[in-house]
């Protein structure tokens, strides 16, 4: 069966400094994979996408970036951390056969704190 | 563009007292429309996937319908453990899923 792993699940980081979010899912391959990121008492926004290996696509201008450096994990990072990226961040996965079914499969997330 | 509106933002029942959630949308080659449950500091967890107008779901207490602008949750006879926030969400034709913001139902026993 297929499962996602996020690691830290919780991180507190001081204004300025860098982030690494990393993201793996395991027993799949080839999987679109998604960065969203949720604040407080809102929606999930679609922050970056990729559908394979080195291809990443923005939905939104901001202080950070993803890579994709193997089939199967994904990575969130900043090179200096502002107080408005504080947020709960999911990695999410779908097939990448055009399957709807589930729709994504969410990770259980990183709450960062940026203070 | 697309979008998704979910209301109201947040609901308090009774044990029993039976309701409804509302998710309404517009969205460029609907692929299918989900509901899902979101518990405190956890991902979202997949509830249902709607394809079509006047298709409908159901899973213990829940019931989700939908039609060409808008899609419900119906919750019957809920219990405490129902208290979550339920997304709803779109996915466009190039497989991007779109959430609203959600409604935070609280079952008071």
């Amino acid at each position: 069966s297929q499962t996602i792993h996020q690691w830290p699940a919780t991180l507190v980081q001081p204004v300025g400094s860098p982030l690494s979010l990393e993201c793996t899912v395991e027993g799949t391959s080839n999987p679109n994979l998604y960065w969203y990121r949720q604040a407080a008492g809102r929606g999930l926004q679609l922050l970056f996408y990729s559908v394979g290996i080195g291809q990443i696509s923005s939905e939104v201008p901001q202080n950070l970036s993803a890579s994709r450096p193997q089939d199967r994990q994904f990575i969130l990072s900043s090179k200096k951390l502002l107080l408005s990226d504080s947020g709960f961040y999911l990695c999410a996965w779908r097939r990448l056969s055009g399957e709807v079914g589930y729709g994504y499969t969410f990770g259980s997330g990183t709450r960062l704190t940026v203070v | 563009e697309d979008q998704v509106t979910q209301s109201p933002e947040a609901l308090r029942l009774q044990e029993g007292e039976s309701s409804s959630l509302n998710c309404s949308y517009t969205v460029s080659g609907l692929r299918g429309l989900f509901w899902y449950r979101q518990d405190p500091g956890k991902g979202p967890e997949f509830l249902f996937t709607l394809y079509s107008a006047g298709e409908e779901k159901e899973k213990e207490r829940l019931k989700a319908t939908l039609t060409k602008k808008e899609s419900f949750l119906h919750i019957t006879a809920p219990k405490p453990e129902d208290s979550a926030t339920y997304l709803c969400a779109v996915m466009d034709s190039s497989y991007k899923l779109i959430f609203g913001s959600g409604t935070r139902l609280l079952v008071r026993p």
